[in-house]
């Protein structure tokens, strides 16, 4: 079946502006994970979703990043007043659930490019 | 929190040879380690992963060990071929819903 998509895979906005990164997890997947990745290190975690609610928002770095899983699906990762800092690979990935272990699988990516 | 620390950061072997890639953890309440694999440009591949209960698994030419009582656990890799160039990063967590990476180690197979 359908793997993880992202959209857009890249994104480059001016500094101040507000950008909204959308990720659809494989069918069926109940858990969905933001991650970070800066050039040269790991995913760094930024929010988890057990089906529509935020489970651990801890990673978020700020107020000024915010997700949203409305239906349980689809989520979108919303930054506003973005920085230079902001500058990152955001990863999304989903498993079947959240509680015990189960494989992550990620998506491609949005490369995200704060002018 | 966990912190996973993964060494070396990068690695050349000739093809045929040995890759070892090692990693530490902090958290004892750790209990799932995945491996994944990073492709340039491409997503992250889980390729191996380990949990608590058992200290080695092999899977083909890959396999990982864990000491728990050392909070370490590492990455082998033999008979290695070009195709497994690539960035590979190590990562743990209580259960896989909060993973912590390590910085990753960029694995360059020499022909």
């Amino acid at each position: 079946g359908a793997g993880v998509s992202q959209t857009p895979s890249n994104k480059v906005t001016e500094k101040g502006k507000y950008v909204e990164l959308r990720c659809d997890p494989i069918s069926g997947h109940t858990a969905l994970y933001w991650y970070r990745q800066s050039l040269g290190q790991g995913p760094e975690f930024l929010i988890y979703f057990q089906g529509t609610g935020a489970a651990d928002d801890s990673g978020l770095p700020n107020d000024r990043f915010f997700a949203v899983r409305p239906e349980g699906s689809v989520s979108t990762l919303k930054i506003q007043r973005t920085e230079r800092g902001d500058s990152a690979v955001y990863l999304c990935a989903s498993s079947k659930t959240g509680t015990g272990v189960h494989e992550q699988y990620f998506g491609p990516g949005t490369r995200l490019t704060v002018t | 929190g966990e912190n996973v620390e993964q060494h070396p950061s990068t690695l050349s072997v000739q093809e045929g040879d040995s890759a070892v890639i090692k990693c530490t953890y902090s958290d004892s309440a750790s209990n799932y380690f995945p491996w994944y694999k990073q492709e340039l440009g491409k997503r992250p591949q889980l390729i191996i992963d380990i949990r608590s209960n058992v200290g080695e698994k092999k899977d083909q030419r890959i396999a990982v060990t864990l000491n728990k009582t050392a909070k370490h656990f590492s990455l082998h890799i033999t008979e290695t071929q070009p195709e497994d160039s690539a960035v590979y990063f190590c990562s743990g967590g209580a259960g896989s819903y909060q993973l912590t990476f390590g910085k990753g180690t960029k694995l360059s197979v020499i022909p």
